[in-house]
């Protein structure tokens, strides 16, 4: 099977542009996780997506959305950006039912300037 | 809220040499915990959970949940363990959302 793929795998961009993200889970996964990891924060949940549903978001402000397709491909968008929203955005899907098991995408590296 | 700590950001010791990689979590109810590993060059994946107790690449870890702890263990280190390990917890996050929260992650160095 072929593994989680992320698009772009790099990005720069300016402050107070958008940019989208976008992720293809592995065949026949359903849930969709995406995670923001900064060298000061470390991981941190942003949010989840199931059959196009948005079913947990984590702490972040709502210049940070996303959505999800029929096909289960996602797409995250950050709006208004900030220089702290440089950092390495992972996705990564799962099979609900397999203990939560997540496979993560190698993530798109953002840089804002 | 729930938080999730690994007390030490480096680990260095000899190939074969005890490793012992340590985890502190707070939750309130209960927790599901995992190990996830980083090899170089590699993308984060899962190495064991605590529900399924298994050992995996002789690694192994306990949930004790009178200390709060899930430290990851193996009694011989191989050069190839080298890699960042992260311990993760699901669970209720800030605002009622489910999600995971990793900790900052240790960088595990096996020497030869």
């Amino acid at each position: 099977k072929a593994g989680v793929t992320q698009t772009p795998r790099y990005l720069i961009k300016t402050r107070g542009q958008q940019v989208t993200l976008s992720c293809s889970p592995i065949s026949g996964h359903r849930s969709v996780s995406w995670y923001q990891q900064t060298p000061g924060q470390g991981l941190q949940f942003l949010f989840e997506y199931f059959s196009e549903t948005q079913r947990n978001k984590g702490n972040f402000p709502g210049r940070f959305s996303g959505r999800q397709f029929s096909n289960s491909r996602s797409e995250m968008n950050v709006s208004t950006l900030e220089l702290g929203d440089s950092a390495l955005y992972l996705c990564a899907s799962s099979l609900i039912g397999e203990g939560y098991e997540q496979y993560f995408g190698p993530g798109t590296r953002l840089t804002v300037t | 809220a729930q938080r999730v700590t690994q007390p030490e950001k480096l680990l260095s010791v000899f190939k074969g040499a005890p490793v012992e990689l340590k985890c502190n979590y707070s939750y309130s109810g209960s927790p599901e915990l995992f190990w996830y590993v980083q090899y170089s060059r590699q993308r984060l994946q899962l190495l064991l959970r605590h529900i399924s107790r298994e050992s995996i690449k002789g690694f192994t870890a306990d949930l004790n949940k009178g200390e709060t702890s899930f430290h990851l263990k193996k009694p011989f280190a191989q050069e190839e363990d080298s890699a960042m390990y992260y311990c993760a917890l699901k669970g209720k996050l800030g605002g009622g959302a489910d999600g995971l929260t990793f900790g900052k992650g240790t960088h595990l160095i096996i020497q030869p």
